[in-house]
């Protein structure tokens, strides 16, 4: 596609349930990069995959959260067992090559995760 | 740890000359970016400063010292659709693992 996808755009979910976030990035690019985005805080990162290299984890709150790459595609963040703290808006981005640390982001719309 | 600070909100006039300061402390810098957001939309890419001294693009400059960790965002001949968040990151890290961290934004106001 022509730029990062992700889906659902909205999503709504009761305390303690699991919910899954699915990002598309942009075609040929080797990164992708989770971060969450609350009310009046910047972009918090989460987690960052490199072609096939292990994730680097270091920014995930705590360990309800985890993502997957698949194929080097298509990335699925996913939170179980839901909090209130956890709504925020969820965006994913990709980038030519990680690696080179240069190459700018391409952020995606963003999923809105609300916790009731 | 990182520190990344910049206005929380400012108000400019249609037409004027407005910067954003950005002021940060952080191990492995590897450059900074700004990013603008409008309102319910995702990011995008403004500038890329590596170097000390200034970019410019366009209507929109960008300033880098890296001694002094600060960098400023100069936008000229303001315009209504300028109206968003601009957001300063620095990247760091290196050997082929780079992180962007971002501040929390600043809230630019055009008024007539």
């Amino acid at each position: 596609g022509a730029g990062v996808s992700q889906s659902p755009s909205n999503k709504v979910t009761e305390k303690g349930k699991d919910v899954e976030l699915r990002c598309d990035p942009i075609s040929g690019h080797t990164a992708l990069y989770w971060y969450r985005q609350s009310l009046g805080q910047g972009l918090e990162f989460l987690i960052y995959f490199q072609g096939n290299s292990a994730p680097d984890k270091s920014g995930l709150p705590s360990d309800r959260f985890s993502a997957e790459r698949t194929g080097g595609s298509v990335s699925t963040l996913t939170i179980q067992r839901t909090q209130q703290e956890d709504s925020a808006v969820y965006l994913c981005a990709s980038s030519l090559d990680g690696r080179a640390g240069r190459n700018e982001q391409f952020f995606g719309p963003g999923t809105r995760l609300t916790v009731l | 740890g990182q520190n990344i600070d910049q206005p929380t909100e400012m108000t400019a006039t249609e037409g004027a000359i407005v910067q954003i300061n950005c002021t940060y402390q952080t191990s492995g810098f590897n450059g900074l970016f700004w990013y603008q957001q409008h309102a319910g939309e995702a990011p995008t890419f403004l500038s890329y400063n590596v170097l000390d001294g200034l970019e410019e693009k366009g209507r929109f400059s960008s300033f880098l010292s890296r001694s002094k960790g600060y960098s400023y965002l100069l936008l000229k001949e303001l315009q209504m659709k300028d109206s968003a968040s601009y957001l300063c990151a620095v990247l760091r890290g290196g050997a082929g693992s780079y992180q962007l961290t971002f501040g929390k934004g600043t809230k630019l106001s055009v008024i007539p």
